[in-house]
């Protein structure tokens, strides 16, 4: 695998459920971040992780709860969502998450839809 | 404060002609990145193209150009002979100085390309 993966690639939880969101980056990156993109709205930064410490957290209520268990891997956990969190979930990669020189690499996104 | 403006909503090219989609940005910082991504319908955010505000000549990566208007504030993306995979939204994207809301990469409403055989 090359790139940014996630999984997966859609999800159908009700209110009440908990699940999971995975992110992996395969390309030797300190920096990861979770990104919202609602429908008719530009994309929103939720999180960035920079060799697995938080370095910004956007007031995201915290249902979102991310984790960062290596500069590979970067998890969304969601609990007790609402149906306005229902959204494009995308992550990221960079190099180094305060150059504004770095490009940050997307994965495929999960689509997320909350009943 | 930091915005990117994209003025064109949706936009149609017929195939194998060039395209302009508009991007104005404001900040006041010296230091800064341009950055444009692709979004096909599949969702991915793929990257294209970046330019970095002192570079003094205006970046291209095969088909895709940027023409930078740094007194303008500028970034217009240009794409050369159309195809129909070109269809997709584009979004303009900056990345101020770090010490400017800490480098976050702030990005446009986008602008869907429509392309026609």
């Amino acid at each position: 695998e090359t790139g940014v993966t996630q999984t997966p690639r859609h999800l159908v939880m009700g209110m009440t459920n908990k699940k999971s969101l995975k992110c992996e980056q395969h390309l030797g990156h300190n920096a990861m971040y979770w990104y919202k993109q609602s429908a008719k709205k530009p994309l929103e930064l939720m999180f960035v992780y920079s060799l697995e410490e938080r370095v910004e957290n956007n007031s995201v209520p915290s249902r979102f709860s991310p984790e960062c268990p290596n500069s590979s891997h970067l998890f969304l956990h969601l609990h007790t969502l609402q149906p306005e969190d229902s959204a494009l979930y995308l992550c990221a990669s960079s190099q180094d998450w305060w150059d504004h020189t770095d490009t940050q690499y997307f994965g495929p996104g999960t689509r997320l839809t909350v009943l | 404060a930091q915005k990117i403006t994209q003025t064109q909503p949706g936009m149609f090219v017929q195939e194998k002609e060039a395209v302009t989609l508009d991007c104005t940005y404001d900040t006041s910082d010296q230091s800064y990145g341009l950055f444009w991504y692709k979004q096909p319908s599949s969702g991915e955010m793929i990257f294209l193209i970046y330019q970095g505000s002192y570079d003094e000549q205006n970046a291209t990566e095969g088909r895709y150009s940027l023409n930078f208007q740094k007194a303008r504030k500028s970034a217009n993306l240009v794409i050369s002979a159309s195809q129909l995979g070109d269809s997709a939204m584009y979004f303009c994207a900056m990345r101020p100085n770090f010490y400017n809301q800490g480098g976050k990469l702030i990005f446009g409403q986008g602008t869907e390309l429509s392309v026609k055989p």
